[in-house]
């Protein structure tokens, strides 16, 4: 069983557009993440989410808002996409916000035409 | 801010060589730190952690890291490295009691020669 699974894989899709990213966990994990990976392997946090409230919300711009269903989820969601958009984007979860590892999901690369 | 370096970007070693890898963090508090790797378009795994006690933490695959807080550092050693160990491996580290999600170092690019 995956712990944490990502929707899409791949998605690619042309400047200007919408798109959403979903994320699950069935690890029982309050917590989750949103990282963006750039071309250059660098990882950066985005947001993340602990029992159902935004607790960080680093300098993305407010085009990309995630949206938390319940714990189990935390979708992201990117309005009027741009180039610099493109890297892959990896969902995150933990058991609480100390002292505990991060599990991730297998990414979700994003390429914008 | 906290922050975390990673001196090599590139690490080329021959099978059967010894590694480290090293990882500096500037944090003023209370840290958690990690190695991830990450395999060729694979997600993330966690190697080891270090949130407290023995500051000679081991993890799997044989790696090992030594937390020294006088140098802040915090580095990663396998004694004999394997063609498989080839992958991009990140130093991060998390702040205690803060809100803030992992910061991670720019990554060291591991090639392992047969």
């Amino acid at each position: 069983d995956t712990a944490v699974s990502q929707t899409p894989k791949y998605l690619v899709t042309q400047m200007g557009n919408d798109k959403s990213i979903k994320c699950e966990q069935n690890l029982g994990h309050d917590t989750m993440y949103w990282y963006k990976q750039d071309s250059k392997k660098f990882l950066k946090i985005m947001f993340s989410y602990n029992n159902k409230e935004l607790i960080i919300n680093e300098t993305v711009p407010n085009r990309f808002s995630p949206k938390s269903p319940d714990k189990a989820h935390l979708n992201l969601h990117i309005n009027s996409l741009e180039l610099g958009d493109s890297a892959v984007y990896f969902c995150a979860s933990s058991r609480g916000r100390e002292n505990q590892p991060q599990h991730f999901g297998d990414g979700t690369r994003l390429s914008i035409l | 801010a906290q922050s975390v370096s990673q001196h090599n970007h590139h690490v080329i070693l021959s099978e059967a060589a010894s590694l480290e890898l090293g990882c500096n963090y500037s944090y003023g508090g209370t840290v958690n730190l990690f190695w991830y790797v990450q395999y060729p378009g694979q997600h993330l795994q966690l190697l080891l952690k270090y949130f407290s006690g023995d500051p000679l933490v081991k993890g799997i695959k044989g790696f090992e890291a030594e937390f020294i807080k006088s140098k802040f550092s915090f580095n990663l050693r396998k004694p004999s490295v394997q063609w498989s160990d080839t992958a991009e491996y990140f130093c991060a580290v998390k702040g205690g009691g803060g809100a803030d999600g992992l910061t991670f170092g720019k990554g060291t690019h591991l090639i392992i020669q047969p």
